[in-house]
This record gives C-alpha cells, sequence and structure tokens, in this order.
C-alpha cells in the first residue's frame, strides 16, 4: 500500500550545520508530496510542498526535490537555528484528490547553540 | 484569522468511561478530518467530512468511536467506552480544498488509565 518513511531520530545538530533529514514513499499514480513541522505545544504547520516530478519546495530556507525516479523527497536546510527544534513529518496526498495524508512517522531535530 | 481550535487540550479518563473531542475548524473550510497520532508516530486519519457528510470513516472503530459535524462547522469525536490504546493525541484538521495542504489544530492528549 500507499506509504512514507522518514529516517530515524533523533537528529542532533549544531547551529549553522547542515541538515538533511530523508523521506522516500511508495505510492500507485503520482502523489503530492509535503514537509510538515510540529513545534513544541503546537498543531502540524504545512513547511513546504512539490505536486509533481522534479518540482522544488522552499519556504524558510527549507528546501525539498520532488524525485520520481528514487521516489524520494528528502529535507535539507543549509544553517540550522535552534529555533528550527521540531518535529518534521513528510507526507503524501494520493492523485485521487480525496486531500487524505499519509504521513511518515516523524523526525525529532534538536538544534543546540 | 483564527485558526483550527480545539477542546480540551488534556483529559484523563478511566477505561470504559465515555469521553468526546471537540473542534471548530477555520472559518468557510467545508473539509474536516480528525486524525490519530501515537506517540512517535505520524498522524493516521480517522474520519473526512465534507461539510455534513462523512465521506471517508473507513479507518474508525465503529464499534466505539462516533463523529459527527451536524452543522457542516464544529465536529465532536467520541469514544465509550474507551480502553487503555486509546491514549494518543486527537488532532483536528480542516482544508479548503483537497490538494493536502491542511491546517491542524493543537490537538487533545487523551490518557486513558
Amino acid at each position: 500500500g500507499d506509504s512514507v518513511t522518514q529516517m530515524e531520530g533523533p537528529v542532533t545538530l549544531s547551529e549553522e550545520a547542515f541538515l538533511t533529514i530523508n523521506c522516500t514513499y511508495t505510492a500507485t499514480g503520482y502523489p503530492s508530496l509535503f514537509w510538515y513541522v510540529q513545534y513544541p505545544g503546537e498543531g502540524l504547520q504545512l513547511l513546504l510542498k512539490a505536486t509533481k516530478a522534479d518540482d522544488k519546495g522552499s519556504n524558510k530556507g527549507f528546501e525539498a526535490t520532488y524525485r520520481k525516479e528514487t521516489t524520494s523527497f528528502h529535507l535539507e536546510k543549509g544553517s540550522v537555528q535552534v529555533s528550527d527544534s521540531a518535529v518534521y513529518f513528510c507526507a503524501l496526498s494520493l492523485a485521487s484528490n480525496t486531500g487524505k495524508l499519509i504521513f511518515g512517522q516523524g523526525t525529532t531535530l534538536q538544534v543546540k547553540p | 484569522e483564527a485558526g483550527v481550535v480545539q477542546s480540551p487540550r488534556y483529559k484523563i479518563i478511566e477505561k470504559k468511561q465515555p469521553v468526546a473531542f471537540w473542534c471548530n475548524p477555520i472559518s468557510g473550510h467545508n473539509t474536516l478530518y480528525w486524525y490519530l497520532q501515537n506517540l512517535g508516530q505520524g498522524p493516521e486519519l480517522l474520519i473526512r467530512y465534507e461539510n455534513e457528510e462523512a465521506v471517508d470513516d473507513s479507518q474508525l472503530p465503529k464499534d466505539r468511536f462516533s463523529a459527527e459535524r451536524l452543522k457542516g462547522v464544529d465536529s465532536t469525536l467520541k469514544i465509550q467506552p474507551a480502553e487503555l490504546g486509546d491514549s494518543a493525541v486527537y488532532l483536528c484538521a480542516s482544508s479548503l480544498d483537497q490538494t493536502g495542504e491542511q491546517y491542524f489544530g493543537p490537538g487533545t492528549r487523551l490518557t486513558v488509565t
């Protein structure tokens, strides 16, 4: 069935380090892909999205490119800040346009000053 | 603009007791979702509403869970009777369309003792 797999956490980085959080997916058809972020005590927020192959989503210095050939949507940021500490969820929405999201298990990022 | 509102934020009950969660979506959002999030996992869809109609409740355990959205705005999710395994965070989300961009509330953390 359709699924999303993320790298295990927690990921611990020093401030200004480069971030990569890996995400791969399995889906029938051509899904849209998303990264959601959950800051402590808050609800999930959409961080970025890509709707077709080779699209790059970007927001707040984060980027992810929809790679159909490797079924991946890895999240990257060139220089993380302490305020980026959160749980990051990769998700897909099926092309049948139901709006249903399938999430990965989440990756916790801890950034130390 | 107010976000998705959920109450209560925390609930502790004994097993076999009933419990209800309330959600008020963003104004104008016709689609409303209830998700279950277990510790260390991503959210899993329980039910999706389009206005008053439950269009996807395939993952809702109907023997003990029920939901309603009577006027197409607020929604209530109920569990009766609660079991120890129901301890989790219950998330409500809403959206304007079916593209996968959803707005989440802060969730209700349920503890069943």
